[in-house]
């Protein structure tokens, strides 16, 4: 089975511009998780959705940022205008609602806004 | 809220031996579930090791085991026979028990980086 697919692997865009990042969870899950990670503050939740329906954004750090989940198979994480300080990895996990919850991750996209 | 520390900022170890990375979170909660997730310098997230809360028996996994002591809050992983594939970061996370058939997300500490060396 293939994993959680993540694109583009590498983003280097101008700040101002706006990036669009993109997931397709394993085939089945159906709760889905963004996740950032910087030197500064580590690991830390953007979003999740449960069936397709956004659960908690409290991690979103502003209106810059939205994350849509149109079907079962796709997610995208938005940020508009881009920055610099939201230069990261963007991680996307899928994991069941139900049963072990155990969360599987994707490659990662490294976001580096100049 | 949840919190997890993990005090070791970076760890050596010899291959073929034993380390232990120490992990310990705070919670309210009752139901709730702990994870070991490694990171290669592929940047790859792997997860380890699962362990719930309400299971007494620690969690081995082939070379990997934890020590859970629900009331110290203690979550330690445990790599036998270290081998230099084992070079990585880890991440201890946190996960709070939601209704039943609802998933949650994972609150992580900050990394131990470990390096097996020969």
């Amino acid at each position: 089975d293939a994993g959680v697919i993540q694109s583009p692997r590498h983003e280097v865009t101008e700040m101002g511009q706006e990036v669009t990042l993109r997931c397709k969870p394993i085939s089945g899950h159906n709760s889905l998780f963004w996740y950032r990670q910087t030197m500064m503050r580590g690991l830390e939740l953007l979003i999740y959705f449960n069936n397709n329906v956004p659960i908690d954004d409290s991690g979103m750090p502003e209106d810059r940022f939205s994350a849509k989940m149109p079907n079962a198979s796709f997610s995208t994480l938005k940020i508009q205008p881009s920055e610099p300080r939201d230069s990261a990895v963007y991680f996307c996990a899928s994991s069941l609602r139900t049963g072990s919850y155990e969360q599987y991750f994707g490659p990662g996209t490294r976001l580096t806004v100049t | 809220a949840q919190t997890v520390t993990q005090s070791q900022p970076e760890m050596s170890v010899q291959e073929a031996e034993t380390v232990t990375l120490s992990c310990t979170y705070d919670t309210s909660e009752n139901n709730y579930y702990l994870f070991w997730y490694k990171q290669p310098p592929s940047r790859q997230m792997i997860l380890v090791i699962r362990q719930e809360a309400y299971k007494q028996q620690n969690a081995t996994e082939n070379r990997f085991s934890v020590n859970f002591q629900k009331a110290a809050k203690s979550f330690s992983l445990k790599i036998s026979d270290s081998q230099l594939g084992d070079t990585a970061m880890y991440f201890c996370a946190f996960m709070k028990g939601g209704n039943t058939g609802t998933a949650s997300k994972l609150t992580f500490g900050t990394g131990t980086r470990l390096q097996v060396t020969l």
